[in-house]
Formats: C-alpha cells, structure tokens, sequence
C-alpha cells in the first residue's frame, strides 16, 4: 500500500527552528508537496519538490531525498503565525497525489 | 484571498435532508476537485473534473453526487447522509489535472450530519 507518514503534532518556541519530517511509501514518485493549513482555512502551497536537494524561500526551506523517500520541511525563525497544520503529499507514478494526515505546529511564546 | 470560494461553510443537517455545497473558482483554472478531511486523517480525494468532464470517482457513496456545470463551479449534491459523513468538506482547483499540477483550496464547508 501507499502510505505517508509525519508526526502528528509538534511543538516549538517562537524565533527558533523546526524540522517537520515526511516519511513515504509510494508507487513511483513525481513530485512532493507541503502545503500550510491554518485551523479552519484552506490548506495552501508552500513548496514543490522534485528533485533532490534543499530548497529555499524565505523562512521555509523544504528538502527532498528520493532514494531516501524522505523529506522534511524547515522553518526559520518562528512567529505565532506559523501556528498551523502542515500537509505533506507525494505525486505517485499514476500522478494521484497521496496525502500524508498532517502535522499540528504549536508555537510557543 | 485564495481565488477559490466556498459555501456554505458552516452545515447542519439531519439524515433525511437534502442539501448542496457550492464552489466557486476565480482563477481560469480547468480542473476542480472536491476532497474530504476528517481529523487526524489524510485529505480523501472525492471527485475530480477536468474541463467539466468527471474524471475521477473515488469509490464515493452514491449520497454524495457532484455537479460540474462550467469550469469555474462545482456543486456537492448531499442527501440521506450519515453522521460518519461528518467533516470538513474542501473544494479545490488547478490549473490542468495533472497531479504535479498545485491546486489551489477553497476554506471547506464545515459539514454536522445529526
């Protein structure tokens, strides 16, 4: 079966850094995302990852490691703000995109 | 502001009532796709249509029955539903269908099946 595994929650101080990891197993890769949801909002994009390597943008920098079948995303410098749910999602070799169940970020003050 | 609208985002309704959900997408976008999130779970895919055309039907109760009449709307038809129907119900859209395509969420519809 196909399965993505992430820490369900997660707890961190404001102004520090956190690594969220994704674990997958899946038929095939063709891409991963991460994507942000706030409690009652819409989940939105946050990176897309392909090929192997880090990826910056801004305080968020998303890594991928094919052979691995791991990523993880990274936030810098925490605020309140990035207090949310964070989707990681794998494109597989029928390009259905699996979703991983979410991890809860807590910030603390 | 996501470009993606949904409503209504609150619904509570009885097991013998009928009722749609109604998205609405303002970015050209010719795929749109309705997904269900229950907590602690992964994002269920529902319904997939591109270019109005119904692609995907992912095992989906027949309760449950989409309506894509333009490329821009999308309705969730929902009747006789059962409390472990109860979630939050999201619309999305991207650009093709393709899944390496980044879709683009409406905020849900919150839905309570008492």
């Amino acid at each position: 079966g196909q399965n993505i595994d992430q820490p369900t929650e997660m707890t961190a101080t404001e102004g520090a850094i956190v690594q969220i990891n994704c674990t997958y197993q899946t038929s095939g890769f063709n891409g991963l995302f991460w994507y942000q949801q706030h409690a009652g909002e819409a989940p939105t994009f946050l990176s897309y990852n392909v090929l192997d390597g880090l990826e910056e943008k801004g305080r968020f920098s998303s890594f991928l490691s094919r052979s691995k079948g791991y990523s993880y995303l990274l936030l810098k410098e925490l605020q309140m703000k990035d207090s949310a749910s964070y989707l990681c999602a794998v494109v597989d070799s029928n390009y259905q995109l699996i979703w991983g169940a979410g991890t809860k970020l807590i910030i603390k003050p | 502001e996501t470009g993606v609208t949904q409503t209504p985002r609150h619904l509570v309704m009885g097991m013998t009532n009928k009722k749609s959900l109604k998205c609405e997408q303002h970015l050209g976008h010719n795929a749109m796709y309705w997904y269900k999130q229950s907590a602690k779970k992964p994002l269920e895919l529902m319904f997939v249509y591109n270019f109005k055309e119904q692609t995907e039907n992912n095992s989906v109760p027949s309760r449950f029955s989409p309506e894509c009449p333009n490329s821009s709307h999308l309705f969730l038809h929902l009747h006789t539903l059962q409390p472990e129907d109860s979630a939050l119900y999201l619309c999305a859209s991207s650009q093709g269908r393709g899944d390496q395509e980044t879709q683009y969420f409406g905020p849900g519809t919150r839905l309570l099946v008492l």
